[in-house]
């Protein structure tokens, strides 16, 4: 199994251009999310999927735009790039709704806006 | 949300127990304690989960008293490996959305 997959691992990007950050898991699991985090500090919130075919606003969704593409697949859009995007982001799986809820997470990927 | 309270930073030889200790005083009736553990470069990885009393698996152990207001997770005889930054979170099974990562606690643990 692997779980949850990111591509790419790492991005450097210019202010102002765009980019997909890919997520996939093969765990069957209803819910995925999107984190970020930056040097020093804890994972936020940018948005999430409670289930397949809905997305929701977590703590810092501003610039950001998502896409459930089917149950396996979540995908982040960054449509106009900005040096304050630059962190690691993080997607996440789980079944939620289930009362054992254990959090699945990729290995991120790196990314920095010059 | 229920917020939750950890200490910043912790020290500790090879081969010494371990506990850190996690403050949720706002815990609600259908919150579960989790703990996940963060090696650089990755992402967060599950260590634990319990609602009340102890839980126990191979690599960690966690106390919650009966207020539930706080929780204890106990990593015995820690080596350099478990260098790692470790979260406590508190949610029910809603999903994530409902939790937040805090700083976390940075454990070093020195030869």
């Amino acid at each position: 199994n692997a779980g949850v997959t990111q591509t790419p691992k790492f991005q450097v990007l210019k202010t102002g251009q765009s980019m997909t950050l890919q997520c996939a898991q093969d765990m069957n699991h209803n819910s995925m999310y999107w984190y970020r985090q930056d040097p020093g500090m804890g994972l936020r919130l940018i948005y999430y999927s409670a289930s397949e075919g809905t997305t929701d606003k977590g703590e810092v969704p501003n610039g950001y735009n998502v896409s459930r593409l089917n149950k396996r697949e979540f995908s982040l859009r960054l449509e106009s790039a900005a040096p304050s995007q630059t962190s690691v982001y993080f997607c996440a799986s789980s079944d939620a709704g289930q009362g054992y809820t254990e959090a699945f997470f990729g290995q991120g990927t790196r990314l920095t806006v010059v | 949300l229920a917020k939750t309270t950890q200490p910043i930073s912790m020290d500790s030889y090879e081969g010494q127990e371990v506990n850190i200790t996690c403050s949720h005083n706002n815990i609600a009736t259908n919150d579960y304690i989790t703990w996940y553990q963060q090696f650089p470069s990755q992402g967060p990885r599950f260590i634990i989960q319990g609602y009340k009393t102890k839980v126990t698996n191979e690599v960690a152990s966690l106390f919650i008293p009966a207020d539930r207001k706080s929780s204890t997770l106990s990593l015995p005889r820690v080596s350099l490996s478990d260098t790692a930054v470790y979260y406590c979170l508190v949610g029910d099974s809603g999903g994530y959305q409902k939790v937040t990562f805090g700083t976390g606690t940075k454990l070093q643990v020195i030869p």
